[in-house]
């Protein structure tokens, strides 16, 4: 059974500072989504990683992949208070039509 | 291009009462996907659709759920009869069907049950 976990669950921080967001999964694949939602909104898609080693940037957000790790990461470089929001990573199994999602991360970024 | 709707948005009832959503997928989507998103955690599927086939379906606790997608377009997932632990956000996916294909998601029903 494919497992997802993300850490940390809740993240606070400053304006300017910059963090990371981590996702494990327990089993072989290589394709890895990542969403963000906001309250009480559905899921974003903001970027698909398809192979080992590969990095994908918008704006001050870049996720990379390592397939050999198990292991992908969000990078926030310097938050603004438009990226508070829970980000979710969702790993790809059964061919790659179905998708195990992790648990979130809330982050919330203060002035 | 619109998006995946979902209707209604939000929903209470009381406990052994029956309840349906409807999901209207992006144009062209041959795949759907019905999840269930609880407070605090991320989706989890209940069932996916090929078209109008329902190819998997292990999740969706069948004493209670089922779910439909005739035409193999609009689908409707229904509870019945509903109870409390079933309060939550269903959301409908839906995406091209190809390999490495991105879902996309509708804005969900809020179903409160009391």
């Amino acid at each position: 059974e494919l497992k997802v976990e993300q850490n940390p669950l809740f993240l606070s921080m400053q304006e300017g500072k910059n963090y990371t967001i981590y996702c494990n999964y327990s089993t072989t694949s290589d394709r890895l989504y990542w969403y963000r939602q906001d309250p009480g909104k559905s899921l974003e898609s903001l970027f698909v990683l398809l192979s080992n080693g590969a990095v994908k940037q918008e704006g001050r957000l870049m996720a990379s992949l390592d397939t050999k790790a198990r292991l992908s990461t969000l990078h926030i470089t310097a938050a603004v208070h438009d990226l508070s929001a829970t980000y979710f990573c969702a790993v790809a199994y059964n061919a790659g039509n179905m998708l195990t999602f992790g648990g979130g991360t809330r982050l919330m970024v203060k002035p | 291009e619109a998006g995946v709707v979902q209707s209604p948005r939000y929903k209470i009832i009381e406990k052994k009462q029956p309840v349906a959503f409807w999901c209207n997928p992006i144009s062209g989507h041959n795949t759907l996907y019905w999840y269930l998103q609880n407070l605090g955690q991320g989706p989890e599927l209940l069932i996916r659709y090929e078209n109008e086939e329902a190819v998997d379906d292990s999740q969706l606790p069948k004493d209670r759920f089922s779910a439909e997608r005739l035409k193999g377009v609009d689908s409707t997932l229904k509870i019945q009869p509903a109870e409390l632990g079933d309060s939550a956000v269903y959301l409908c996916a839906s995406s091209l069907g190809q390999a490495q294909d991105t879902q996309y998601f509708g804005p969900g029903t809020r179903l409160t049950v009391l």
